[in-house]
């Protein structure tokens, strides 16, 4: 059964840098079939996707914080992570990381349980 | 980047109600790639439908999605008291994805 697991800081300061990372269990994080993504959402708002990554390390970024984030994998721990530098109040949000098809199925089809990160000195 | 803006923002319906969902598209997207999530208070999203119209693993036949080029639907065609939810839909297109605002089902 596939399993994800977001761990990081809940507490982040201001123009810092907020630190993720996603544990995958029940099957490879580097199987050719799924990319691995970070979504976002504020609280009271909608879902953001903010980027995804192939186990070879190809990314793909959301345009508007693509200047912020890097994601990157480890296979050997079959993890992926999140950073995103200068953070501010906007960057409240509840982060959740899934499991992102490819090909004709490129939607998300297994999510972590989310795990929030609030941003304040 | 394409944005997807979906209507209305609430839907008060009662159970056993049809529910109709749409979502535009500022710019056409291929079928393949649009999708629906139910999310519920406190939960992560679920995948309800793929490709514009196939149901996601143990999704039930109440569900049902159609839709091509800019504008899609989501229908609900007697909704059950698990259905009160949010509801989302997403696309992808050149590597970029985008979700829509979001549909809330709200018990009338």
């Amino acid at each position: 059964q596939m399993h994800l697991q977001e761990s990081g800081p809940g507490l982040v300061k201001p123009s810092e840098t907020l630190s993720l990372r996603c544990t995958v269990s029940g099957g490879p994080i580097s199987s050719s079939s799924y990319y691995w993504g970070w979504i976002r959402q504020p609280p009271g708002k909608g879902l953001e996707w903010i980027g995804s990554i192939y186990y070879s390390g190809s990314t793909h970024y959301k345009p508007s914080l693509k200047s912020r984030v890097t994601i990157s994998v480890d296979t050997s721990n079959n993890q992926f992570s999140l950073k995103l530098t200068s953070v501010t109040a906007a960057d409240t949000a509840v982060y959740y990381c899934a499991r992102l098809g490819t090909g004709y199925y490129l939607v998300f089809d297994h999510w972590g349980q989310g795990t929030r990160v609030i941003v304040s000195s | 980047e394409i944005v997807l803006t979906q209507s209305p923002g609430t839907l008060s319906l009662s159970p056993g109600e049809r529910a109709t969902l749409s979502c535009r598209a500022s710019q056409s997207v291929t079928s393949s790639f649009l999708a629906w999530y139910q999310q519920k208070p406190g939960q992560a999203p679920r995948l309800l439908i793929y490709g514009a119209s196939y149901r996601a693993n143990g999704i039930p036949d109440r569900f049902s999605g159609s839709g091509s080029g800019t504008h899609f639907t989501l229908t609900i065609s007697r909704l059950e008291p698990e259905d009160f939810a949010v509801y989302y839909c997403q696309q992808y297109d050149s590597s970029l994805l985008t979700f829509g605002g979001g549909t809330k089902v709200e018990i009338k």
